[in-house]
């Protein structure tokens, strides 16, 4: 089975503090992705990347950027975290783009104080 | 821009009902369709993934269905359980997923 795991469930952050959420997966998928989750606004894309050190802006990569140094791990980096940055963030990865199925962690409930 | 809608936001059915969950989008040009499911606090788990080249799929007592040129998918639950409470969420997939917000099912004993 894929197994795509977030090194967090819980985060408390203060405003203006730099955070990392960490992704790693364990089946060689060459693609990997970001989300945030609101509610009212469903799962919103933020970075995604099909390879190691490539990287892909989504839909809404304000006020984040992401890490791929080895391809089974993908950082998203909140460089001054922000109370509006509070939500529930989602990786996944893919053995391919387009059209695979893509693979869900748990999660991170992060909160911005 | 795609976009894609569930229709009932929220369902709650008794335990054994057969139940259909909505799913529509505005642009046909889709390489799939994925449906999810989330429990209270976790992450998507892939339930079914229907081919654009497809018009179902089946799973157990999940089958979901496909019609590109309505730009509709439909899930059918059949016998629901109380286990089977959760979000479902519908994907289209073209260059990448775009989600529905979910329909919140309730299956109660």
């Amino acid at each position: 089975d894929v197994k795509v795991t977030q090194s967090s469930r819980y985060l408390v952050k203060r405003t203006g503090e730099k955070v990392f959420l960490e992704c790693v997966q364990d089946m060689d998928h060459e693609n990997m992705f970001w989300y945030r989750q609101d509610p009212g606004l469903g799962l919103r894309l933020i970075y995604f990347s099909y390879d190691v050190k490539m990287k892909e802006k989504g839909d809404i990569p304000e006020g984040y950027s992401v890490s791929r140094e080895k391809k089974e791990r993908f950082s998203l980096i909140l460089e001054s975290a922000s109370t509006n940055q509070t939500s529930m963030y989602l990786c996944a990865s893919s053995l391919l783009a387009g059209g695979n199925i893509q693979y869900f962690g748990a999660g991170t409930r992060l909160s911005v104080l | 821009k795609q976009e894609v809608t569930q229709i009932p936001a929220a369902l709650s059915v008794p335990e054994g009902e057969n139940l259909v969950l909505n799913c529509s989008f505005t642009d046909s040009a889709i390489y799939n369709l994925q449906w999810f499911r989330q429990d209270p606090g976790k992450g998507l788990t892939s339930l079914l993934l229907i081919q654009s080249s497809q018009r179902e799929q089946t799973s157990g007592r999940l089958n979901a269905s496909l019609d590109k040129s309505s730009g509709r998918s439909t899930l059918y639950i059949a016998a629901s359980q109380p286990g089977d409470s959760a979000t479902y969420l519908c994907a289209s997939s073209g260059s990448r997923l775009t989600f529905g917000e979910g329909t919140q099912l309730t299956v109660n004993p």
